[in-house]
């Protein structure tokens, strides 16, 4: 089946500093979404992209849509403790549902 | 407006034995997808309802069933629970084929 490799696995950054990750695939997806998930609780819904090549913002966030819809990725500007957390990429291919594919998490440390 | 809610919080069951889990969606929405997401793991998807009837599957085995009503809540049941069951049991929802949003959760323990 379909797979979504993300990375890196982990980070640890330094409050302040600017974190990239991101996300490939073996197959296209026609929407990408990222997530957040803290300990304990589900994943809240940080960006949605549409369309190939599209870059979104939302707050200190950014991610864009690859132009080959394999990959996306996201930026975190200025980091902040309270980014600590599971960041998540997701694929959706919009085929008589919306089922999400998964990769496996990018876990992100802030040093204070 | 209230967010997707699921009950109950954790669960601890013995193997061999069966689960209800229940989802109430986000107001507005009509879809209601499940997820398995074990220690360490991304979410995997196990099925779709819409319209009350299941629209989607995952790679899960017929153990696995589930329910939509006519409010558009939901149940997970599971027969049969290995101890391999044991995860976080998420519940999304979303309006149509649009983003879904998470609830918490339901941590399942099957010992």
């Amino acid at each position: 089946g379909q797979q979504l490799n993300q990375s890196p696995q982990s980070m640890f950054i330094q409050e302040g500093e600017d974190v990239s990750m991101n996300c490939t695939s073996s197959s296209i997806f026609n929407t990408w979404l990222w997530y957040k998930q803290d300990p304990g609780e589900g994943p809240v819904l940080l960006i949605a992209l549409y369309k190939a090549g599209e870059l979104t913002s939302n707050g200190r966030l950014t991610a864009q849509f690859g132009i080959t819809r394999k990959d996306s990725f996201l930026n975190i500007s200025a980091s902040i403790p309270s980014d600590v957390g599971i960041y998540f990429c997701a694929g959706q291919l919009n085929n008589a549902g919306n089922m999400l594919t998964f990769g496996g998490g990018t876990r992100l440390m802030v040093k204070p | 407006d209230a967010g997707v809610t699921q009950s109950p919080t954790h669960l601890i069951k013995t193997r061999g034995q069966q689960v209800t889990l229940r989802c109430s969606p986000k107001s507005g929405h009509d879809t209601v997808s499940w997820y398995q997401q074990a220690l360490g793991q991304g979410p995997q998807f196990i099925f779709q309802y819409y319209e009350e009837e299941e629209r989607q599957r995952g790679n899960f085995p017929d153990r696995f069933s589930g329910h939509q009503f006519p409010n558009y809540s939901s149940e997970l049941n599971v027969n049969a629970l290995l101890l391999g069951d044991s995860a976080l049991y998420l519940c999304a929802s979303s309006r149509s084929s649009y983003e879904q949003y998470f609830g918490p959760g339901t941590r399942l323990t099957v010992t």
